[in-house]
């Protein structure tokens, strides 16, 4: 099965300062990555996604880059804010509406004001 | 609000008793999730519905009993628990078909304690 692996899982950055997670996958047949942001006391919620057909992708302050070929995929967080701070998971699967996700272990972001 | 409600938002209970998780969303979606979420490792799945029927059950030990009466419901039935159980039950719904992707949308999740 798929195995995702998630560094660093612990990160403090200077408030303005760019923040970067990075993740494995394994199974080359994965062909659609979200990123999960957590908040304490929330569920998990979808911050941004990217397809296999993609190399990068933007939105304002986010941006996710991703190498098939490598299996990698990382986040970017640009002019980090205190409201940034949180967990956030990588996660991989195959396309299709109830196909298992395989989530990363997660990685605790602080915002240093 | 994510559109995925979950009650209760705590719970307590001891080794002996039987209480029972529900999820409902609210988006009409096809698909319905459990995981567990503990501390320091990935998000685990436990049950998958689709239209609901149960598609996966990730090998989860039979005091978990999920039931799905339609796709906008889902429980997490729970009996004689252990301790290690205890951890953060969240819940999740999808839209089924390629046109959705797999763009999950999770509650706020239980917290459970086992004693």
């Amino acid at each position: 099965g798929e195995n995702v692996e998630q560094h660093p899982s612990t990160l403090s950055v200077q408030e303005g300062d760019s923040a970067v997670i990075k993740c494995t996958y394994s199974d080359s047949a994965s062909n659609y990555f979200p990123w999960y942001k957590q908040e304490l006391g929330k569920g998990p919620q979808l911050i941004i996604d990217i397809r296999s057909n993609v190399g990068e992708k933007k939105d304002q302050r986010i941006a996710v880059t991703l190498n098939k070929t490598a299996k990698h995929f990382s986040l970017h967080i640009t002019e980090t804010q205190p409201e940034d701070s949180a967990v956030y998971f990588c996660a991989a699967s195959k396309s299709g509406g109830y196909q298992k996700v395989t989530f990363g272990i997660g990685t605790k972001l602080q915002v240093i004001p | 609000e994510t559109g995925v409600t979950q009650t209760p938002r705590h719970l307590v209970m001891g080794m002996t008793n039987k209480k029972s998780l529900k999820c409902e969303q609210h988006l009409g979606h096809n698909a319905m999730y459990w995981y567990k979420q503990s501390a320091k490792k990935p998000l685990e799945l436990m049950f998958v519905y689709n239209f609901k029927e149960q598609t996966e059950n990730n090998s989860v030990p039979s005091r978990f009993s999920p039931e799905c009466p339609n796709s906008s419901h889902l429980f997490l039935h729970l009996h004689t628990l252990q301790p290690e159980d205890s951890a953060l039950y969240l819940c999740a719904s999808s839209q089924d078909g390629l046109a959705g992707g797999n763009i999950q949308y999770f509650g706020a999740g239980t917290r459970l304690s086992v004693l």
